[in-house]
């Protein structure tokens, strides 16, 4: 069973610093994964995709990673702003055919961006 | 287009009742699914159509869920009769759906409250 782990749970930025967001995944058979960002009562919002055959995808400040061998991915923030303070979540569809609606998700980073 | 849009936002009623969730998927999107979010928990599938046709239910919690869709443009998800322990966010969200599932696009969700 496909287990997405997101770590730290919480972290807390001054504004301007650039910062990293993990998602670790436990099956490398992956189609896809998919980072959201989440506000406060809100909807999640894609943020990027990544193909299993992609490297990385790059979205203005918003730069993602995939090392599908090793079961990683990293967002990358750049000059962060208060604006960016939100929850990020990963989520991974399964290389399964018929079942790879599946997406797992993990629990999310909660960013603060402090001004 | 408006993206997902979902109703109401926010329910509160008390233990007994019907509840009805509704949810219209963005057009030209043949894939659609019903989450619901808790602290404890994260984010659980609870169905998935596909052409309007439920593929999975499995993560339905108990025979007092249910969900249809009648067409491409309209789905309900109903829990009757209502507990507290339904008490979540409840989110749709749609795609277009090829040989895997494309990138996810969620409502804003609705936050149901049982007394």
């Amino acid at each position: 069973k496909q287990e997405v782990t997101q770590i730290p749970a919480a972290l807390s930025v001054p504004e301007g610093e650039n910062l990293v967001l993990n998602c670790s995944f436990t099956d490398s058979a992956i189609y896809n994964l998919q980072w959201f960002r989440q506000d406060p009562g809100k909807g999640l919002t894609s943020l990027l995709l990544i193909q299993s055959s992609q490297r990385e995808q790059t979205s203005g400040r918003l730069n993602a990673s995939l090392d599908k061998s090793s079961g990683r991915s990293t967002l990358y923030i750049a000059a962060s702003q208060p604006g960016d303070s939100a929850t990020y979540l990963c989520a991974v569809s399964p290389y399964s055919g018929a079942g790879s609606y599946q997406l797992t998700f993990g629990k999310g980073t909660k960013l603060s961006v402090i001004p | 287009d408006a993206g997902v849009i979902q109703s109401p936002r926010h329910e509160v009623t008390e233990m007994g009742q019907e509840v009805t969730l509704r949810c219209k998927p963005i057009s030209g999107h043949n894939s659609l699914f019903w989450y619901r979010q808790t602290m404890m928990r994260g984010l659980e599938l609870l169905i998935y159509f596909n052409n309007n046709v439920p593929i999975d239910d499995s993560g339905m919690p108990e025979d007092r869920f249910s969900a249809k869709m009648p067409n491409a443009s309209f789905s309900t998800l109903k829990i009757q009769p209502s507990e507290p322990r339904d008490s979540a966010v409840y989110f749709c969200a749609s795609s277009f759906r090829g040989a895997y599932t494309g990138e996810l696009f969620f409502g804003e969700g609705s936050r149901l409250t049982v007394l």
